[in-house]
């Protein structure tokens, strides 16, 4: 079975300081995975996705996250953060085109000014 | 980017009544429907995944008769909580799929059930 682990429930950065949130996943094959961004009362929003190919994948809003086998790692990163990021992060992971999409325990990110 | 819309986003209703919760693809057609339900400052677990046309999959320990999901057409699924106790109060968020290998599906914005 999958499963996803966010180790850090709630993290706190300063403007424009870099973000690195981490996801840790675990499938037997190379999975699909995902990081979305939930605001307070808010669906969720897909920040990027891997599938294949390139291990480095850009998003919107300036984040990337970057895929490691080896670690079975997919964190999620972002140069210099803005207030308006603070919100919750998942991390999900599919395990192949039918089945169905896991989500991590999510990480509050907070920002401070 | 795909339209997913929620209806209604917030909804209060009294202890045994039920209650519609709608979920539309407003610019393509969603074969797959999903429908999560997510506890305060928790994640988010799927109750249910439904296509169009057939019945729905249920996940272990999620009531069918009590979550009754219908996905009438390729653009609308609805979850209705039938005879709603409080401790059916939650955030429940759907998720529509278009068909194809490598495609994601997109989240509505939520409905909030308060009931009383």
């Amino acid at each position: 079975a999958q499963s996803v682990t966010q180790p850090d429930i709630h993290i706190t950065v300063s403007e424009g300081a870099s973000l690195e949130l981490r996801c840790n996943y675990s499938y037997g094959a190379t999975p699909y995975l995902f990081w979305y961004v939930q605001s307070p009362g808010q669906g969720l929003q897909l920040l990027l996705k891997y599938f294949s190919g390139d291990t480095l994948v850009q998003g919107i809003k300036g984040f990337e996250a970057e895929f490691k086998r080896s670690q079975s790692s997919f964190n999620l990163r972002k140069p210099s953060v803005h207030w308006s990021d603070a919100a919750e992060y998942f991390c999900a992971v599919k395990g192949g085109t039918a089945s169905k999409l896991t989500f991590g325990t999510g990480t509050r990110l907070q920002v401070t000014l | 980017g795909a339209v997913v819309s929620q209806h209604p986003s917030r909804v209060i209703c009294k202890s045994g009544t039920s209650v519609k919760i709608e979920c539309r693809s407003l610019d393509f057609q969603a074969t797959t429907m999903f429908w999560y339900r997510q506890f305060p400052k928790q994640s988010l677990m799927l109750m249910a995944t439904s296509n169009e046309g057939s019945k729905a999959t249920y996940e272990q320990g999620v009531e069918k008769d009590k979550f009754l999901i219908n996905h009438a057409s390729l653009t609308l699924s609805t979850l209705t909580v039938t005879s709603a106790h409080p401790e059916d109060s939650s955030f429940y968020i759907c998720s529509a799929k278009p068909g194809g290998m490598n495609t994601e599906a997109f989240f509505g914005q939520g409905t909030r059930l308060t009931v009383v």
